[in-house]
């Protein structure tokens, strides 16, 4: 079963936009992951947010938790073409283990 | 290279048959995770296993089972093969019990003809 749903589910933007993706979540959780896929790849971890965190940095990635509403964003700002790839959200769950969405497909172009 | 090798990277096999795929987690990391990624499914947990012992169970089918042994590797048993088993599978891991940063390896293409 899916735990994390994110949203869009395919995003399509231009060099130098930003890109924001959306994680909406069934449980309580302890953290909340992102990662990267580049086409038929492994996954790439890019940050993990903490339950009692509300928004992260890392380079040009911004993350914010909202656990009242369940749901989580992705904000890539000053996007480049090496950032197409699909972005999955994963959470624990208490008891399970690491559990992903089913992806946002992002296509930067040129 | 995130240290976490999977072989074979590609396998090709017929219905009904069985395989293995083998997973060495990163030095040191504790905790084995196997994933099936397909293109209607998204990626599914299956199973892992923290220092030997099964920690958490997904959507794991009884053809398949998993193993990790005493040297942390893992392998993950598929058998009575199906076409709709054909995916990618992936192993990652983490150093501790807790759901930390998962290193994934680079997945095995299992085709099934």
């Amino acid at each position: 079963s899916q735990q994390g749903e994110e949203d869009p589910q395919a995003l399509s933007i231009q060099e130098g936009e930003n890109a924001t993706m959306n994680c909406s979540y069934k449980t309580s959780i302890n953290n909340l992951q992102w990662y990267r896929q580049n086409s038929g790849r492994g996954l790439v971890h890019l940050i993990l947010i903490r339950s009692n965190e509300r928004e992260k940095h890392s380079g040009r990635l911004r993350v914010t938790l909202d656990t009242s509403k369940k749901s989580s964003s992705l904000l890539i700002t000053a996007s480049r073409a090496a950032d197409t790839a699909s972005y999955f959200c994963a959470t624990d769950q208490a008891g399970t283990a690491l559990i992903f969405g089913k992806g946002t497909t992002l296509s930067v172009s040129s | 290279d995130s240290g976490v090798t999977q072989t074979p990277k590609h396998l090709i096999t017929a219905t009904g048959q069985r395989v293995t795929l083998r997973c060495s987690p990163r030095s040191g990391d504790l905790s084995v995770y196997w994933y099936q990624q397909s293109l209607d499914q998204g990626l599914q947990f299956l199973i892992q296993y923290y220092n030997g012992e099964e920690r958490a169970k997904g959507n794991i089918l009884e053809r398949f089972s998993a193993q990790q042994f005493p040297d942390l590797h893992s392998e993950l048993n598929l058998s009575s093969l199906e076409l709709g088993d054909s995916a990618l599978y992936f192993c990652a891991s983490s150093a501790g019990r807790s759901y930390t940063e998962a290193f994934f390896g680079q997945g095995t293409r299992l085709t099934v003809v």
